[in-house]
C-alpha cells in the first residue's frame, strides 16, 4: 500500500534548539497534515496544508507543502519540554479518495 | 465540545471473544475512519466510511467489520478476537470542503489487549 517515509524516527534535543522533520512519498498528495500525539492520547492536528509551496505557521511551528507535492516539512523553533511527543505527517491522496496515509512518526525528546 | 468520542477506553478480551468498539462524532462530519496503531507502524487504516450508508476497506481490514449506523456513529466489530489484534484503535472523522476532505480529527483511542 501507500507509504510515507518520515524522518528522523527519533531525536533528542536540548531545550531551546530548533527541530526539523520531514515526510516524503512516491505519490502526489492534495493535502498534508501534521499531528502531535502525547502518551495515551489521540493525535491532535497541528497544521494543515492545501497548496503546493504553501508555508503555514502555528505559534512556534512552521510547516511547508513541498512544490513537488510529494513532501512536507515541519519545523519547531525554540523547543520546550512540552514539545515532547510523537509527530505524524499525513497525506490525503488526490480528489476522489477519502484515505489519509500516515507516516510512521518522529519521536521527539527534549532535554531540559 | 466533545469532538470524537470512543468507548470503551480500555478492554481485555480472551482469544475468540467478540466485541464492538463504538465511535461517535458531533461535528456533523461526513467521513469517518477506523485506524489501528502498533509500535513503530504508525496509523494503519482498517475501514472507512466516506459518507453515511457507505463503507470501504482500508489497508488492514481482515478480522474486522464496520457499521455506519448513522451520520454520527461508526462502529468497529471484532467477531473472533486474536492476539494479533492487540493494538490501540483510533476513530477519526473529517468534513467535506468543496470536493475535498480536509483535516481528520481523532478520538482518544481504545486500548485493546487480546490474551
Amino acid at each position: 500500500g501507500q507509504q510515507l517515509n518520515q524522518s528522523p524516527q527519533s531525536m533528542f534535543i536540548q531545550e531551546g534548539e530548533d527541530v526539523s522533520m520531514n515526510c516524503t512519498s512516491s505519490s502526489i498528495f492534495n493535502t498534508w497534515l501534521w499531528y502531535k500525539q502525547d502518551p495515551g492520547e489521540g493525535p491532535v492536528l497541528l497544521i494543515a496544508l492545501y497548496k503546493a509551496g504553501e508555508l503555514t505557521s502555528n505559534g512556534r511551528l512552521t510547516a511547508q507543502f513541498g512544490i513537488t507535492r510529494k513532501d512536507s516539512f515541519l519545523n519547531i523553533s525554540a523547543s520546550i519540554p512540552s514539545d515532547v511527543g510523537i509527530y505524524f505527517c499525513a497525506g490525503l491522496l488526490p480528489s476522489g479518495t477519502y484515505k489519509y496515509i500516515f507516516g510512521t512518526g518522529t519521536r521527539l525528546k527534549v532535554l531540559a | 465540545n466533545a469532538g470524537v468520542t470512543q468507548t470503551p477506553k480500555f478492554q481485555v478480551l480472551k482469544t475468540g471473544q467478540s466485541m464492538t468498539l463504538q465511535c461517535a462524532q458531533d461535528m456533523n462530519h461526513n467521513s469517518m475512519y477506523w485506524y489501528r496503531q502498533d509500535p513503530g507502524m504508525g496509523l494503519r487504516l482498517i475501514y472507512y466510511s466516506a459518507s453515511e450508508g457507505t463503507t470501504d476497506k482500508g489497508e488492514v481490514p481482515n478480522g474486522y467489520n464496520v457499521s455506519r449506523l448513522n451520520k454520527r456513529e461508526f462502529s468497529l466489530r471484532l467477531e473472533s478476537a486474536a492476539p494479533s489484534q492487540t493494538s490501540v484503535y483510533f476513530c477519526a472523522s473529517s468534513a467535506f470542503k468543496g470536493v475535498l476532505n480536509t483535516e481528520a480529527f481523532f478520538g482518544q483511542g481504545t486500548r485493546l489487549t487480546v490474551v
